[in-house]
């Protein structure tokens, strides 16, 4: 068990300017989720997919914002078009399809936009 | 409107002692109820979790108390160790979302320090 691995760690991005970030799930998980969090609150969900499909985006996921999961390795999360408010950690975590299975999350990618 | 609320944003105790750590939560349809420690520059780790079915549930030095009428949780930690010091997060969902651990709803969380 490698753990949810995250690529890059931080990143910093002047406004307008469009960034992707990658997870690596746990190899055997066939759920992928992406959260943000932002200081002093909890991380708040955006999307999940289960293999290749994305079955549920939450209403903050914009449509500046887009994952996928192809093959249901592998996940990208892109920002278009960035912007101030976009500054926050986005969480990638992975769990296999039980409904008491736990999330492991990785440690996050620093989004800052100047 | 917070669903998931930990109304305290930190709490110190002494080494050896117990923590106490609160949630409050206002969506009667949640019927499962986690707990996550974050430490700095790492992700959220899983600790323990209790489905509404029950009222207590134990793993070493934590448990988790659920009051259901009270849509009150509580985390132990007995004894505190200098090590537990880190953000605890509580975290619901609801069945009506099929099952998916996807949409877990998760406080604020509340900072814990132990002191030597």
């Amino acid at each position: 068990d490698t753990g949810v691995s995250q690529d890059p760690r931080h990143k910093i991005t002047k406004r307008g300017q469009n960034v992707t970030f990658r997870c690596d799930p746990i190899s055997e998980h066939n759920r992928l989720y992406w959260y943000r969090q932002t200081l002093g609150q909890g991380p708040e969900f955006l999307t999940y997919f289960q293999n290749e499909a994305q079955l549920e985006k939450s209403r903050l996921l914009s449509d500046r914002f887009s994952a996928e999961r192809p093959k249901g390795s592998f996940s990208t999360l892109e920002i278009q078009r960035t912007e101030q408010g976009d500054s926050a950690m986005y969480l990638c975590a992975s769990s296999v399809s039980s409904y008491n299975s736990p999330l492991h999350f990785g440690n996050g990618t620093r989004l800052t936009v100047t | 409107d917070q669903q998931v609320k930990q109304n305290s944003p930190s709490l110190s105790v002494q080494e050896g002692r117990i923590s106490i750590l609160n949630c409050d939560y206002t969506n009667s349809m949640f019927d499962y109820f986690l707990w996550y420690k974050k430490y700095p520059a790492e992700g959220p780790t899983f600790l323990i979790s209790i489905s509404s079915i029950k009222d207590k549930n134990e793993d070493g030095r934590f448990t988790v108390f659920l009051n259901k009428s009270a849509k009150h949780l509580s985390l132990h930690i007995v004894p505190s160790q200098p090590g537990d010091s880190a953000v605890y997060f509580c975290a619901a969902i609801s069945r009506i979302y099929g099952g998916s651990q996807g949409n877990l709803i998760f406080g604020k969380g509340t900072k814990l320090s132990v002191k030597p």
